[in-house]
């Protein structure tokens, strides 16, 4: 799951295994979640969203499950490939006083052994 | 296609001086934002634009000046740089605001050096 501290937690699959990385949320004003592929030494990009009023979606290869009851979300990468290798965080928004505040996890570290 | 692209990728930097890094953005973005990421932190959000013209603090401001005077670029300022400010910059847009969706596009960083 992820992390506040100075090393990533790394979850290490075989190719070609099923991945799920999970994250923890504390905050019950978020409306949607967000997860994020970083490669290294490249910007974060975006893979897949969900709504706070929905408790799974699936996309391409990737399934993202959020579970409101005890704040968690996850996310399931299918038959995992060795170019799925990267850093991947949550993101949620929360709508509070001061508008829409997008907050960002510290991430897992996937690795993918052949 | 372009996408984000941020300028220059790498900076090293004595305490004290000043720098600017540039985004642009070929996507017809209205929003634009500027993120730093730190060992062991999240993103954090530092300014960000919602239209040509206007700037806005976010969550780590201090220190920091920026300006959107053209729709496609967005610019971040070190007036006098600090030790603190060694971190990996992003630039990021998306074509709507963050309440309605998380899909921002990220450029892919720039690494600045205080000493």
């Amino acid at each position: 799951g992820e992390s506040v501290g100075l090393h990533l937690p790394t979850l290490s699959v075989q190719e070609g295994d099923n991945s799920i990385i999970n994250c923890a949320y504390s905050n019950s004003a978020s409306d949607y979640f967000i997860w994020y592929k970083q490669e290294s030494g490249k910007g974060p990009q975006f893979i897949i969203d969900i709504r706070s009023n929905m408790d799974k979606r699936q996309g391409q290869r990737v399934t993202v499950l959020l579970n409101k009851t005890v704040k968690h979300l996850s996310l399931q990468i299918a038959a995992t490939q060795p170019g799925d290798s990267a850093v991947y965080f949550c993101a949620e928004n929360v709508v509070g006083a001061g508008g829409n505040k997008l907050t960002f996890g510290t991430g897992t570290q996937l690795k993918v052994e052949l | 296609n372009a996408g984000v692209t941020q300028t220059p990728k790498f900076r090293v930097l004595k305490t004290g001086q000043s720098m600017t890094l540039l985004c642009a953005q070929d996507m017809n973005h209205e929003y634009m934002y500027w993120y730093r990421q730190d060992p062991g932190m999240g993103l954090r959000l530092i300014h960000y634009s919602v239209g040509e013209g206007t700037t806005a603090k976010g969550e780590v401001p201090d220190g920091y000046n920026v300006s959107r005077l053209k729709k496609q670029n967005f610019l971040l300022g070190l007036e006098s740089a600090a030790p603190s400010q060694t971190s990996v910059y992003f630039c990021a847009s998306s074509y709507i605001g963050v309440g309605y969706t998380g899909e921002l596009f990220f450029g892919e960083g720039s690494r600045l050096t205080v000493l």
